[in-house]
């Protein structure tokens, strides 16, 4: 079946760090790839997605590229801020049941201390 | 417009009551998932429904749980006989129908309800 497999975290940085965190799948099919972040408390929100190789997803400063050879979706941003501070989704949605399954990483916590 | 709605936010209960979780989907939106997230897990798929039917439910544990998306009213997730194990964050997501044909493949996620059975 299809997974997605992230890196373990805490990830620990200091503010305005370079951020990635990885993330590869398996699929039988052809998915759609996704980011979601968690802030304390809350659910899920879709930070970005792709929906085909070599589309590169981007929003609030954060990017990622679907990469079929190598079937990963890193997740980077060049300069992390306090607020960014939460855990982060890697995810993929086969739809070739005609409805959206989402498979989800076990996620990443990120902290950024000032 | 309302986003996914989900109540109650947190639910305490003792062993072997019984746990009912609601979900109001967005505006819209015909298809409802429901997810379970476990401490320091990621969300695992239990249950997918339309308006009245439950089209895959190839995650939910067989004995205890069970789910509905009757025609009018939100979506509930019923637990039977809680016990400690099923102590998670339950989280539904809706989307509008039509599926990948749509182009909409995005999942909208409630807030969650926290069940915590002592």
């Amino acid at each position: 079946g299809d997974s997605v497999t992230q890196m373990e975290g805490p990830v620990t940085l200091s503010e305005e760090a370079f951020l990635t965190i990885n993330c590869t799948y398996t699929a039988t099919g052809y998915p759609s790839l996704f980011w979601y972040v968690q802030y304390p408390g809350e659910g899920l929100q879709l930070l970005l997605k792709a929906t085909k190789a070599d589309d590169k997803g981007s929003n609030k400063g954060f990017e990622a590229t679907y990469r079929k050879e190598t079937t990963s979706f890193h997740l980077e941003k060049g300069s992390v801020q306090v607020s960014d501070s939460a855990v982060y989704f890697c995810a993929l949605s086969d739809d070739s049941g005609g409805y959206q399954k989402v498979t989800f990483g076990t996620g990443t916590k990120l902290q950024v201390i000032p | 417009n309302a986003g996914v709605m989900q109540n109650p936010r947190h639910l305490v209960r003792r062993r072997g009551q019984e746990a009912r979780l609601r979900c109001s989907p967005m505006k819209g939106h015909s298809h409802v998932y429901w997810y379970r997230q476990l401490p320091e897990e990621g969300l695992k798929f239990m249950v997918y429904l339309q308006k009245e039917n439950i089209i895959d439910e190839s995650g939910m544990p067989k004995e205890r749980f069970s789910a509905e998306f009757p025609k009018e009213g939100p979506s509930i997730l019923r637990i039977q006989q809680v016990v400690r194990g099923d102590s998670a964050a339950y989280f539904c997501a809706s989307s509008p129908p039509g599926g990948q044909y749509s182009g909409a493949n995005v999942l909208t996620f409630g807030a969650g309800s926290r069940l915590t059975v002592l």
